[in-house]
């Protein structure tokens, strides 16, 4: 079945750093590759996107590139803030049965970026 | 800009008690789906709807857990008796259809079951 495996945490950086997150896939077919954020206490925002090969989804300075050869589909970030401390989950969406999409995340991984 | 309503936020009970989460999903959106996020993971599927008919419901415990989407609108959630292993955070996500791949969570609702 599909599965996604992203980088443990947790991550600490200082502000300003660069950031990486590791995600990669196992899945049939050709999924869609989401990067959603989880702050404190709230339930998931979408970050990013990306629905085929090669696609560059950004958002809020945040950037991950959907590779198909290495299927890959790593968050990057130029330069870190305090208030992007949070979770950050990997997930796919591929078809099961019919023409129903199930998303299935990775385990997450906890950003601290301190001031 | 249109959201996923989840109530309560918060839920605190007693084993063997019967608890119940509420969902309405963004207007217009046909998919309802309620995930189950233990600590230090990722979401799980426990059922998704389309309209009122449960499409998929393969993950979840049928002998303490219910859901229902009597008008094809608005959704619960229940369990019932909880048990300790039931504390988690509790997710209601909508999409415009099950064959369109984002969707839209809510704020969850955090049990603690005690």
């Amino acid at each position: 079945g599909d599965s996604v495996t992203q980088m443990e945490g947790p991550v600490t950086l200082s502000e300003e750093a660069f950031l990486t997150i590791n995600c990669t896939y196992t899945a049939t077919g050709y999924p869609s590759l989401f990067w959603y954020v989880q702050y404190p206490g709230e339930g998931l925002q979408l970050l990013l996107k990306a629905t085929k090969a090669d696609d560059k989804g950004s958002n809020k300075g945040f950037e991950a590139t959907y590779r198909k050869e290495t299927t890959s589909f790593h968050l990057e970030k130029g330069s870190v803030q305090v208030s992007d401390s949070a979770v950050y989950f990997c997930a796919l969406s591929g078809l099961r049965g019919g023409s129903n999409y199930k998303l299935t995340f990775g385990k997450g991984t906890l950003l601290t970026v301190n001031p | 800009e249109a959201e996923v309503a989840q109530s309560p936020r918060y839920k605190i009970t007693e084993k063997s008690q019967a608890v119940a989460f509420w969902c309405d999903p963004i207007s217009g959106h046909a998919t309802l789906y309620w995930y189950r996020q233990i600590l230090g993971q990722g979401p799980e599927l426990l059922v998704q709807f389309q309209d009122e008919s449960v499409v998929d419901d393969s993950q979840l415990p049928k002998d303490r857990f219910s859901a229902e989407r009597l008008k094809g609108v608005d959704s619960t959630l229940k369990i019932q008796p909880a048990e300790l292993g039931d504390s988690a955070m509790y997710l209601c996500a909508s999409s415009l259809a099950s064959t369109y791949n984002e969707q839209f969570f809510g704020p969850g609702t955090r049990l603690t079951v005690l």
